[in-house]
This record gives structure tokens, C-alpha cells and sequence, in this order.
């Protein structure tokens, strides 16, 4: 069974342009999940999906962030203008549902880096 | 609200040694605690996992986890490291809602020869 798949695995760009990251759960899980994780730190949530619907983006800063997912499969996350301070690794994750005995299962993220 | 805490950012262990990764807890629920390890360069990789029932739960490569109530904690212990169990392991927590994870910062593993 394939598992989560990102890409790019890597990105530098210069600050103030844009950036996409993409992400395909493992088939069949309904729950997408998008995580920062700084340098040092464990990950952090960004947005959560159920299907197609964002159901929590309370911590989505949503003046530069965006994300999407079309059909309730694919995901991108949307950086525009980026920051220095956004140089981190996006992680995605997948889960058949939402709940506390579920496991959600990683993509190997994408390394970015803003100069 | 749920928090963890992860003792030691690094821990280094002869191959061989016991492995002993610790982490507690903070949850106004009962809990949901996984650990799971980061290889350089990749993504995360589900260790184990307590949800309910035994409370010492198995894990792939050898590890296992013993929840404590008593003492908040979810410890990660190995009997004998190996030089392929380098890595970063992370503790973490669902939510409330039980919706997403709450992670420690991190533990470095490192094993010499």
C-alpha cells in the first residue's frame, strides 16, 4: 500500500514569493492534516480536512496561508508572500477518520527554505 | 488543555544498552499517546500507540511504552539499542477532541559503537 506522497521534497525560495507544496493521502482516508515543524520542534497543526471540507483552520495564518483539496483527495498548501520565519518542513498526514484512537500516518514533508 | 513533555532533547546510549526515552503528560481527558521516530530526512513512522486497555503496549523494532496514570508519564524503553535505532523520537498527545496531535519537542537518539 502506498503511502502518503509529497512533493517537492525540497524548496528554497526568495522572500516575499510564492510557494505550493502538494500531498496525496493513502487511499481511502477521509482525514487530511497539514503540519509545520520547525527546526528543534515537534510538528504543529496548520488545517485538518474531512473530505473536502477544512474543519479546523484555527491555526492556519490566514493572511499568507491557503490550502485546498479538490475531490476530498489531492491537498495544497499555499504560502504567499513567504517569510523568512516560514523556512520549516510541511508535513501532511492522512487518516481513514478523525478521532482519538486513530492513527494518522506522515509523508516524508517538504524541507523549505526562505532566503 | 493537552501537553507533553519530553525529558532530554538528546540521550546517548552504548549499542546494546537499555534505551530509555521519557515523556509525560498533561490531559484534562482521558488520553490517546503514540510515539512515533523520525529518520533523518523522512517523515514520521508510528512507533506504538495507547489507547485503551494493557497499559505496556508493544511496538515495532523492539520498543515498547508503559502508560502511567498515576504518574502522567508514557516512557518508550528498548533493551538493547542498535546503531539503526539513531533517530528522533517524538511523543504526543490527541487533543481534546481527539483530532489532531499535540507533540513534545523531541528527543535526539544517539548510539555509538
Amino acid at each position: 500500500e502506498a503511502g502518503v506522497v509529497q512533493s517537492p521534497r525540497y524548496k528554497i525560495i526568495e522572500k516575499k514569493q510564492p510557494v505550493a507544496f502538494w500531498c496525496n493521502p493513502i487511499s481511502g482516508h477521509n482525514t487530511l492534516y497539514w503540519y509545520r515543524q520547525n527546526l528543534g520542534q515537534g510538528p504543529e497543526l496548520l488545517i485538518r480536512y474531512e473530505n473536502e471540507e477544512a474543519v479546523d483552520d484555527s491555526q492556519l495564518p490566514k493572511d499568507r496561508f491557503s490550502a485546498e483539496r479538490l475531490k476530498g483527495v489531492d491537498s495544497t498548501l499555499k504560502i504567499q508572500p513567504a517569510e523568512l520565519g516560514d523556512s520549516a518542513v510541511y508535513l501532511c498526514a492522512s487518516s481513514l477518520l478523525a478521532g482519538g484512537r486513530e492513527t494518522q500516518y506522515f509523508g516524508p514533508g517538504t524541507r523549505l527554505l526562505v532566503l | 488543555a493537552q501537553s507533553v513533555t519530553q525529558l532530554g532533547s538528546h540521550v546517548s546510549v552504548s549499542e546494546g544498552a537499555l534505551v530509555l526515552l521519557r515523556c509525560n503528560y498533561s490531559s484534562s481527558v482521558p488520553p490517546y499517546l503514540f510515539w512515533y521516530v523520525q529518520y533523518p530526512n523522512q517523515g514520521l513512522q508510528l512507533l506504538l500507540k495507547y489507547t485503551t486497555g494493557a497499559t505496556l503496549v508493544k511496538g515495532i523494532n523492539g520498543f515498547e511504552a508503559e502508560f502511567k496514570k498515576s504518574e502522567t508519564s508514557f516512557h518508550l524503553t528498548k533493551p538493547s539499542a542498535h546503531m539503526s535505532d539513531a533517530a528522533e523520537y517524538f511523543c504526543a498527545v490527541k487533543n481534546q477532541a481527539g483530532t489532531a496531535l499535540i507533540f513534545g519537542k523531541g528527543t535526539t537518539l544517539s548510539v555509538s559503537s
